[in-house]
């Protein structure tokens, strides 16, 4: 069964404050790993899709990286702006992604 | 150009009842879903449906029945709806289930209270 597993659960950082989100993952086969943004009230918002073990992708402040187990998801020079859920997924053979809990991330100004 | 689009936002209503979510994409996707929320923000994969084809019916009561009348339509009906159906609903839409084309784009969603 693919599991998804994010941590931490919830981040608080002072803004400016560089930190990086974990997202370890077990699938049979990784068809795709996947990062959303998640504001209160509204849908997942896409941010990334990553393929194989290497591949990094950035968008203003965020990169995210992937390794054989593990994403993560750097945040560089955080604003309050960024506050929100950060999802990971992860796809198997399947296709269908399975989703980890989320880290809810806070920026203080 | 909102992309995928649910009707309606906010749905209340009493147990017993049967309702109907709407979900319709613009994008040309092939492959539509529907999720379910809880309260602690976990997202689960209900139905998938490619190509107006159900692929995907995870454990889901059969008083959740989706249909899906064309490729860029995907709606939810629930029968005798329950308390513990509360929750926020989420369609999404990805352009295939293939490979490169699995990423998944997110409606609004539609929360559910059932009193």
């Amino acid at each position: 069964e693919d599991q998804v597993t994010q941590s931490p659960e919830a981040l608080r950082l002072q803004e400016g404050e560089s930190s990086s989100l974990n997202c370890s993952y077990t699938v049979s086969g990784l068809r795709g790993l996947f990062w959303y943004r998640q504001d209160p009230g509204k849908g997942p918002e896409f941010l990334f899709t990553l393929y194989s073990a290497g591949e990094e992708k950035e968008k203003e402040r965020l990169k995210a990286t992937l390794t054989k187990k593990e994403s993560f998801l750097h945040i560089t020079a955080p604003k309050p702006e960024d506050s929100a859920t950060y999802l990971c997924a992860a796809s198997g053979g399947s296709y269908i992604p399975t989703f980890g809990r989320g880290t809810s991330l806070i920026v203080h100004p | 150009d909102t992309a995928v689009s649910q009707t309606p936002k906010y749905l209340v209503t009493q147990m017993g009842n049967d309702k109907s979510i709407k979900c319709e994409q613009n994008l040309g996707h092939d492959t539509m879903y529907w999720y379910k929320q809880d309260s602690k923000k976990f997202l689960k994969i209900m139905f998938s449906y490619n190509n107006k084809e159900l692929i995907i019916n995870e454990t889901v009561p059969n008083r959740f029945s989706p249909k899906s009348p064309d490729k860029a339509h995907l709606n939810l009906h629930i029968n005798s709806l329950e308390l513990g159906d509360s929750a926020v609903y989420f369609c999404a839409s990805s352009q295939d289930l293939g490979p490169g084309g699995n990423t998944q784009y997110f409606g609004p969603g539609t929360r559910l209270t059932v009193l």
